[in-house]
């Protein structure tokens, strides 16, 4: 079974340029996450999915992150203008088959913001 | 900000030691699950916990959940250099919607 993938692994980019992460989901899971992991902290909730449909956004800094997912399987993370305090690793997961509620989580997206 | 803590932030042990994380929470919680993230690497799924007072085994590692369901820790036994990495506690509470809240994390170093 494919796991959850993401892209790009790596970016950087100067502050106030703008930057967009992919996510596609294990295949069937309605239920897909965005997290923001800074160096040295757990995973914080940017964002939550339910198919296409947005279950919690309140952590997400609406002023300049955006996060879509128009057919209820991948999504996009946007960041415009992105600051230097973005610099992070941006988590997506997704749950929906097993019924411990895990979460399976990809590979990650680096954004170094100089 | 973070609701759920956990501690200690690091912990470096000789290999062979135990180790004890633990994970503590103001409000009640539904579950909670245990996360482990090695250097470099994205988090991974070990165990979720849900009933009040519930112990659970995974070889040289044992999950407990509080009674009041306001904490829980993973202890493992006879620590490996296999067992590097962060240890993140993950909690969903009583009045959320499906949505975990994950602690700092314990950073467990072993000295071979």
């Amino acid at each position: 079974e494919a796991g959850v993938a993401q892209s790009p692994r790596y970016k950087i980019i100067e502050k106030r340029q703008s930057v967009a992460f992919w996510c596609n989901p294990i295949s069937g899971h309605a239920t897909l996450y965005w997290y923001q992991q800074i160096l040295g902290q757990g995973p914080k909730l940017l964002i939550q999915f339910q198919n296409n449909g947005v279950v919690d956004d309140s952590q997400l800094p609406k002023d300049r992150f955006s996060a879509e997912r128009l057919k209820g399987v991948d999504s996009t993370l946007k960041i415009q203008p992105a600051k230097l305090e973005d610099s992070a690793v941006y988590l997506c997961a997704s749950s929906g088959l097993t019924n411990t509620g895990e979460l399976f989580f990809g590979e990650g997206s680096r954004l170094t913001v100089l | 900000g973070q609701q759920v803590m956990q501690i200690p932030q690091y912990q470096h042990v000789q290999e062979g030691e135990d180790f004890t994380t633990y994970c503590n929470s103001s409000t009640t919680l539904s579950n909670i699950q245990w996360y482990k993230q090695r250097p470099g690497g994205h988090p991974v799924f070990l165990i979720q916990l849900v009933k009040s007072g519930e112990v659970k085994k995974q070889k040289r590692l044992t999950f407990q959940f509080g009674e009041a369901k306001k904490n829980s820790s993973l202890h493992i036994t006879a620590t490996q250099t296999t067992d590097v990495g962060t240890y993140f506690c993950a909690a969903l509470r009583m009045d959320s919607s499906y949505k975990l809240i994950f602690g700092s994390g314990t950073r467990l170093l072993v000295r071979p």
